[in-house]
């Protein structure tokens, strides 16, 4: 079993909808999560970081943890063309470790006009 | 890319030989890490370093080695390089490496053993 989860897509998504990417994870200790963006041929670029069960919102952004689903997801509202990329689930089970953090595969997301 | 530089950017070499990426950071962060991201693996830690000198493994460290001589470069030896190592080379660099403490990634190295 996988530590982190996601669904690999690709997800397809209209112009100016809602997208929702999930993540799952197995480690009930986990601490923190992250959301990174990786466009096609470049590197993964850090977009959202949520540490507490909620909802925490950042522009057109919004990351949900619920840990006792053990679940992370990220929502993304007015989708637009440039928002297609994949976007990587990260979960860091260690406070003070460095080498837990675990990534997903990564779901692929693509926004039709 | 926050400040971080890998070079090469892209390599061709073969089987047996031997190759060193470079990593270098101009943002003084004490944790830096080697990652590699395969298709349907997603990113794998090799090995990261909490100080100079100061090196642990990761997931996939087998036939990898680093050394960090200064805080600002961080290399990732490949001692004998073989098929199952082609791909993308990921380096990424932290301020506390804490759990709750975002990483930054360089460009990639795109390596490509025949």
């Amino acid at each position: 079993q996988k530590e982190v989860e996601q669904n690999s897509g690709p997800l397809s998504v209209p112009e100016g909808a809602i997208a929702s990417l999930n993540c799952t994870y197995s480690d009930r200790g986990s601490q923190s999560f992250f959301w990174y963006r990786q466009y096609s041929g470049k590197s993964p670029e850090l977009i959202m970081f949520i540490y507490s069960n909620g909802d925490k919102e950042d522009g057109r952004f919004t990351a949900q943890l619920n840990k006792a689903s053990q679940y992370v997801s990220l929502l993304i509202r007015d989708s637009q063309p440039s928002d297609s990329a994949t976007y990587l689930c990260a979960v860091n089970s260690g406070y003070s470790s460095a080498s837990k953090i675990i990534f997903g595969s990564g779901t692929r997301l693509s926004i039709r006009p | 890319d926050a400040g971080i530089t890998q070079s090469p950017r892209h390599k061709v070499t073969e089987t047996g030989t031997p190759v060193t990426l470079r990593c270098h950071q101009t943002e003084n962060h004490r944790y830096m890490y080697w990652y590699r991201q395969d298709p349907g693996h997603g990113l794998r830690l090799i090995h990261y370093s909490y100080g100079v000198k100061d090196t642990d493994k990761g997931e996939v460290s087998d036939g990898y080695s680093v050394s960090r001589s200064k805080t600002e470069d961080f290399l990732l030896t490949l001692e004998s390089a073989t098929s199952s190592q082609t791909s993308v080379y990921f380096c990424a660099i932290s301020e506390s490496g804490t759990g709750g403490d975002e990483q930054y990634f360089g460009p990639g190295t795109r390596l490509t053993v025949t």
